[in-house]
């Protein structure tokens, strides 16, 4: 079957880094994503990864590893408005996205 | 200002009404979705449309349909809401087919509470 695994919850406190991992198992693979969604608002797109290594963009970088079927988001200099879900997804060969349940991240001061 | 509008943003309704979510985008994109989120679980992928006069299901397609009339409009009909279909929906468009360019733009969500 088709499954993505991510932490419920994690803290990190304002300034520091957080490393949310993501493992997936899909049929065929297209394509990691990351999404952040605020609550009660509609997910952004983070970012995208098909290759194996890390993109980064600004504070935020993401890693993919397909042989192990991993991937992470690193969030660096962390601040308040970071206080979000983080959502994984994987595109299977139908370029359909298999979401996880999302990882809600809180920051303290 | 370019986007999703989805309507109503909440609604109540009792079981066994007809009731239809209404979703608009303007940026002309090909493929659109209607997806359910439950608390603790992944968003949920229910209809979806690669283009106008198309509509495919999704992996929770039962007791919901859909129609693509125009590349513009999307809505999602629950044609006799039971209380299991207590959900936040999200109305979502992409560029190319079947999300294969990888970005969604999201609506703002339909809070749904049968009852």
């Amino acid at each position: 079957g088709q499954n993505i695994d991510q932490p419920t919850e994690m803290t990190a406190t304002e300034g520091a880094i957080v490393q949310i991992n993501c493992t997936y198992q899909t049929s065929g693979f297209n394509g990691l994503f990351w999404y952040q969604q605020h609550a009660g608002e509609a997910p952004t797109f983070l970012s995208y990864n098909v290759l194996d290594g890390l993109e980064e963009k600004g504070r935020f970088s993401s890693f993919l590893s397909r042989s192990k079927g991993y991937s992470y988001l690193l969030l660096k200099e962390l601040q308040m408005k970071d206080s979000a879900s983080y959502l994984c997804a994987g595109m299977d060969s139908n370029y359909q996205l298999i979401w996880g349940a999302g990882t809600k991240l809180i920051i303290k001061p | 200002i370019a986007g999703i509008t989805q309507a109503p943003t909440s609604q109540i309704l009792a079981a066994g009404r007809r009731m239809t979510l209404r979703c608009t985008q303007d940026m002309r994109h090909n493929a659109m979705y209607w997806y359910r989120q439950d608390l603790g679980l992944g968003l949920r992928l229910i209809h979806y449309s690669n283009t106008a006069g198309t509509t495919g299901k999704g992996e929770v397609p039962d007791g919901y349909s859909v129609s693509r009339a125009n590349t513009d409009d999307f809505p999602l009909t629950l044609a006799s809401a039971v209380p299991s279909q207590t959900s936040v929906y999200f109305c979502a468009s992409s560029p190319g087919l079947a999300g294969a360019t990888g970005e969604l733009f999201f609506g703002e969500g339909s809070r749904l509470t049968v009852l």
